[in-house]
């Protein structure tokens, strides 16, 4: 079965600081997708970004970016001199296999980010 | 484009009640999910249709739960005789065919059960 595993339960940083939230999933599947969604505290999940299995390439958008690393099974997410408004729980989820019918979630990591 | 919306946002009842929920997914999206979230841990999916037909039941889906999205537009999700173990955020999500894999997120049902 697919396990994906958020080590850091909190995370605390001051404003601008950089912060890396680590993901590190399992599976058998040849072809998946992983997510990483972002929950503020008005609790709709917001989509942040989607890789597939065969594009490892490094994506980058404003002050995020993402590391996805098939050696390792790791699909880290940094931001880039953090504010106040990046302060959610983040999420990174999986979802594979042939019917791409569930995701499956990590526990989440709370980033809290003080000014 | 509006987004995923559900109703209600909150919802009180004493045990043993039953409860239904409504999703409305993102216009054109054939597919639509539902999760639960409980306190400090992430979605748990429940379910999932393609357009009317149910295609996966996770095994949290009791029997007292059922799901129904009738003419393959909105969704609803009933929880008979409510437990205070049902206590919990009921996500809805919906996906595009382009990219089924992809989904997005309404804003969520807390059901609080006494």
């Amino acid at each position: 079965a697919q396990k994906v595993t958020q080590a850091q339960t909190e995370i605390s940083v001051v404003e601008k600081e950089d912060v890396t939230l680590d993901c590190v999933y399992e599976t058998r599947d040849t072809t998946y997708y992983l997510f990483w969604y972002k929950q503020p505290p008005s609790g709709e999940l917001v989509f942040l970004i989607r890789r597939n299995s065969f594009d490892e390439q490094n994506e980058i958008s404003g002050r995020y970016s993402w590391n996805f690393q098939k050696s390792t099974s790791s699909f880290n997410f940094t931001i880039t001199a953090s504010q106040v408004v990046d302060s959610a729980v983040y999420f990174c989820a999986y979802a594979g296999g042939t019917s791409y019918g569930k995701l499956t979630f990590g526990q989440g990591t709370i980033l809290t980010v003080h000014p | 484009d509006t987004g995923v919306s559900q109703n209600p946002r909150h919802k009180i009842t004493k045990r043993g009640q039953n409860v239904t929920f409504r999703c409305d997914p993102i216009s054109e999206h054939n597919r639509l999910y539902w999760y639960r979230q409980t306190l400090g841990q992430g979605p748990e999916f429940l379910t999932y249709f393609q357009n009317e037909a149910q295609l996966e039941k996770s095994r949290l889906l009791s029997d007292r739960f059922s799901a129904e999205r009738p003419k393959g537009s909105f969704s609803t999700l009933e929880i008979q005789r409510t437990e205070q173990g049902d206590s919990a955020m009921y996500l809805c999500a919906s996906s595009p065919l382009a990219a089924p894999e992809t989904q997005y997120f309404g804003p969520g049902t807390r059901l609080l059960v006494l």
